[in-house]
């Protein structure tokens, strides 16, 4: 069974100062990492997709890294609309149309 | 740019009634998800449809069915509806094996 485990599971930080979210997976056959923002009520957005281990993508102040076993969601310099939760979701199977296994968030606080 | 579109956007039932949630996906993705979001937890992927066709199945109760339509977009059936369906429901769309991309939610509150 596929699993995801996220964290820390909250996390309060202070504008500016730069911390990391950690996401550990268990799937057979990877067939991709996504990581998305979600704000209270609204519909999870869509930040990266990594596929293979040693992968990095950034977007302004979020760095995502991917290796065998985990991936990293490094934010930099947060802002507090960098306020919300995390979630990182992984995609296993042989189909194109697998449904996401998400984790359980990591709720993150920037403030001013 | 062009969104997921979910109606309603807030629905209030009975015990024991039933709803349908639609759902338009962005223009050209062929791909529908449906997902339960109860409160503090996270997403709950429940089925999946490509080309009108169900492609994979997750946690979805048999008192729940869907279907994608021909225009692609997709309902979500609830029969006999239970206090423990009150959640958020999300849509997502994709093209095959692409990222999905989230709706706003439909709000369902079973009383």
């Amino acid at each position: 069974e596929d699993q995801v485990t996220q964290s820390p599971e909250a996390l309060r930080l202070q504008e500016g100062e730069s911390s990391s979210l950690n996401c550990s997976y268990t799937v057979s056959g990877l067939r991709g990492l996504f990581w998305y923002r979600q704000d209270p009520g609204k519909g999870p957005e869509f930040l990266f997709t990594l596929y293979s281990a040693g992968e990095e993508k950034e977007k302004e102040r979020l760095k995502a890294t991917l290796t065998k076993k985990e991936s990293f969601l490094h934010i930099t310099a947060p802002k507090p609309e960098d306020s919300a939760t995390y979630l990182c979701a992984v995609r296993a199977g042989g189909g194109g149309a697998d449904g996401l296994t998400f984790g359980k968030g990591t709720h993150l606080i920037i403030q001013p | 740019a062009a969104g997921v579109i979910q109606s309603p956007r807030h629905l209030i039932k009975e015990k024991r009634e039933t709803a349908t949630l639609k759902c338009y996906p962005i223009p050209r993705h062929d791909t529908v998800y449906w997902y339960q979001q109860g409160p503090g937890q996270d997403p709950q992927f429940l089925i999946s449809f490509y080309e009108k066709m169900q492609s994979d199945k997750g946690s979805i109760p048999d008192r729940f069915s869907a279907q994608q339509f021909s225009d692609y977009h997709s309902e979500l059936n609830m029969s006999s509806l239970e206090l423990g369906d009150s959640a958020l429901y999300f849509c997502a769309s994709s093209t095959p094996s692409s990222e999905q991309y989230f709706g706003p939610g439909t709000r369902l509150t079973v009383t």
